[in-house]
């Protein structure tokens, strides 16, 4: 367990309505990371960050914009939902294990887009 | 560019039986880590086992083993003495180790069935 919690767990909203999602950890690791599930797709890089108000585009990136004010707590936010982000949403932090890094996940947001 | 492939279709094992799960890979730099990671019924993303692409031995955890194979470009997941709580979905994930960043390219995935 690396201390990551993710609110809201659940959330329905309506199409065109804003949504954020949070993910907040307590270890203070420097890299945290957005990442959507969807089936036959696996997992989808959205958005990283390597630090304080430092953030980078993944691989699926349009239409979602990330935030990080604070060491602890990135925010993912839909600007105006569709439909096509119903997905669950992981967070994941990455930590040292030795001579490698390993990611450590959040418990997921299930995001139901109407 | 990073990519990872898992073809198989749902997989069936008898209980205490052993399984191979199938996960190739593609990349040019020479220095990686490749992951495999269990997601249960529950949601939650499991780590299992680590492989980096110069290690000299297939990395092993418990009754999971990575067989790796360099020159194929495979790392196939064998899991020794299948359980029923071994029933889950498997990604096989890939990063590349140079440069700062650290994020992972995961294959789509191969759902395990452990039959009584």
């Amino acid at each position: 367990d690396a201390g990551i919690t993710q609110s809201p767990r659940h959330k329905v909203t309506e199409t065109g309505t804003p949504v954020t999602l949070r993910c907040h950890q307590t270890e203070n690791h420097r890299y945290m990371y957005w990442y959507r599930q969807d089936p036959g797709h696996g997992l989808r890089l959205i958005h990283y960050s390597y630090g304080v108000k430092d953030t980078d585009k993944g691989e699926v990136s349009d239409g979602y914009s990330v935030s990080r004010s604070k060491t602890e707590d990135f925010l993912l936010t839909l600007e105006s939902a569709t439909s096509s982000q119903t997905s669950v949403y992981f967070c994941a932090i990455s930590a040292s294990r030795g001579n490698y890094n390993e990611q450590f996940f959040g418990p997921g947001t299930r995001l139901t887009v109407l | 560019a990073q990519k990872i492939t898992q073809t198989q279709p749902g997989m069936f094992v008898q209980e205490k039986e052993a399984v191979t799960l199938d996960c190739t890979y593609d990349t040019s730099d020479p220095s990686y880590g490749l992951f495999w990671y269990k997601q249960p019924s529950s949601g939650e993303m499991i780590f299992l086992i680590y492989q980096g692409s110069y290690d000299q031995q297939n990395a092993t955890e418990g009754r999971y083993s990575l067989n790796f194979q360099k020159a194929r470009k495979s790392a196939n997941l064998v899991i020794s003495a299948s359980q029923l709580g071994d029933s889950a979905m498997y990604f096989c994930a890939m990063r590349v180790l140079t440069g700062a960043n650290s994020k992972l390219t995961f294959g789509k995935g191969i759902t395990l069935s452990v039959r009584p």
